[in-house]
């Protein structure tokens, strides 16, 4: 299966600051994903990256908040834009590759917290 | 729309106990895949076990088992001889094919607690 590396691991940031996460992956994959998982709560689906063109953003989610970007098959950033303490949460790339786990791989998670 | 529901917010089991975990989940998709993944505190998700729509023989991973009933829209989990270590949190997912779209969609978690 696809090997993700997610970066950072882990960060405290001022509010008002932006923080970008990358994640990077070792073979060139179909669909790669970003979710948020608050504390307590399960994952939610922020956005599919696209190759080439705009995030496909889900419900709730805005393009202002969490750009995102995918230059290439292998390699995305999401960036938290303007953070305040609401946006304390584990941030997880998620990736569709063709074989291993049926599918999907997660990265280890960046978990950011916002003071 | 797709929806995945777990109905046990925590679960608390003796060490090499079985332990079954419900997942019940909504959908008008026909063709669809059911996973279920660990999260352990260090926050990273590990994929436990897969099964699909059209499988008509329950998934199974070693000590892990999926315990399929499609009319009744369920598909459980079941650990055999729990240790210390499953204890973790759990999420049913979902993915369907709705619009060309393969997301996963993701049930609020089961936070299993293994007690020696």
């Amino acid at each position: 299966s696809a090997v993700i590396s997610q970066k950072p691991s882990r960060d405290i940031c001022q509010r008002g600051t932006s923080l970008t996460i990358q994640c990077q992956v070792d073979s060139q994959v179909t669909m790669m994903f970003w979710y948020r998982q608050q504390p307590g709560q399960s994952l939610t689906l922020i956005a599919t990256a696209n190759q080439g063109s705009e995030a496909t953003y889900e419900s709730g989610f805005v393009i202002d908040k969490f750009p995102i970007s995918r230059p290439n098959l292998t390699f995305s950033t999401l960036t938290v834009s303007n953070m305040s303490p609401e946006d304390s949460s584990i941030y997880l790339c998620s990736v569709l590759a063709q074989t291993g786990n049926y599918g999907y791989t997660f990265g280890s998670g960046t978990r950011l917290t916002i003071v | 729309a797709q929806k995945i529901t777990q109905t046990q917010p925590g679960m608390f089991v003796q060490e090499k106990e079985a332990v079954t975990l419900d997942c019940t989940y909504d959908t008008s998709d026909q063709s669809y895949g059911l996973f279920w993944y660990k999260q352990p505190s260090s926050g990273e998700m590990i994929f436990l076990i897969y099964q699909g729509s059209y499988d008509e023989q329950n998934a199974t991973e070693g000590r892990y088992s999926l315990n399929f009933q499609k009319a009744r829209k369920s598909a459980n989990l079941v650990i055999s001889a729990s240790q210390l270590g499953d204890s973790a949190m759990y999420f049913c997912a979902m993915r369907g094919r709705t619009q060309g779209a393969q997301k996963l969609v993701f049930g609020q978690g089961t936070r299993l607690t293994i007690n020696p």
